[in-house]
């Protein structure tokens, strides 16, 4: 299994206030995303980043901010959470190449998730 | 653009019947083409993968194979066990940019003893 933990796995938090989610890596995978999963949504791309401090918006982007020091550890801030952001958030990485060509797969974290109030 | 299709679920099957689940896809370029599963609290699990035309990608006694004529990459198993009752995502991968997939929207799987 890929090494990924993501922290907390659970959170309840009110209405308004920061939080912060942690995705953490011991596979030195160069490519990082966060998804959140929502009942009759699917998987919807938060945000992605190519390298340590190379990041970039998804399609629901809105809300969210990331970051990237370090390769192995992926950020997702939401900055003032709303009740709309309560749902399941899951990391993913990815590193093209390493089980052959065209081999793109994504190793996922075990989720958290975030309850607003 | 890219987007997947899979046929809408929940997907009921008694066990040791034989298990289809539709996928088709439509992409600009040549994808790569998956299946994951996401089991009950968990996060998705890479399941299978192809990555050319007539390639068949197998796991766990499920196979589907990359058919560009009809665009499609159907998911089959032919004997169910309840074990095998989870979520089921068909994505595909086309090269360059930052390889982000384009999922289904996930068809949810439920065998019965």
């Amino acid at each position: 299994d890929a090494g990924i933990t993501q922290s907390p796995r659970h959170k309840v938090t009110e209405t308004g206030t920061p939080v912060t989610l942690r995705c953490h890596q011991t596979e030195n995978h160069r490519y990082m995303y966060w998804y959140r999963q929502d009942p009759g949504h699917g998987l919807r791309l938060i945000h992605y980043s190519y390298g340590v401090k190379d990041t970039d918006k998804g399609e629901v982007s809105d809300g969210y901010s990331v970051s990237r020091s370090k390769t192995e550890d992926f950020l997702l801030t939401l900055e003032s959470a709303t009740s709309s952001q309560t749902s399941v958030y899951f990391c993913a990485i990815s590193e093209p190449g390493t089980s052959g060509r065209y081999s793109y797969e994504q190793y996922f974290g075990p989720g958290t998730r975030l309850t607003v109030t | 653009g890219n987007s997947v299709t899979q046929m809408e679920g929940p997907v009921t099957l008694s066990e040791e019947a034989f298990l289809t689940i539709n996928c088709t896809y439509t992409a600009t370029g040549y994808p790569s083409l998956f299946w994951y599963v996401q089991y009950p609290g968990e996060g998705l699990q890479l399941l299978l993968k192809a990555t050319k035309a007539d390639d068949k990608g197998s796991n766990k006694g499920f196979e589907a194979t990359y058919r560009k004529e009809t665009t499609s990459f159907h998911l089959e198993k032919g004997s169910v066990q309840v074990s095998d009752s989870a979520v089921y995502f068909c994505a595909l991968v086309t090269s360059g940019g930052s390889y982000i997939p384009t999922f289904g929207r996930g068809t949810s799987l439920i065998v019965h003893p």
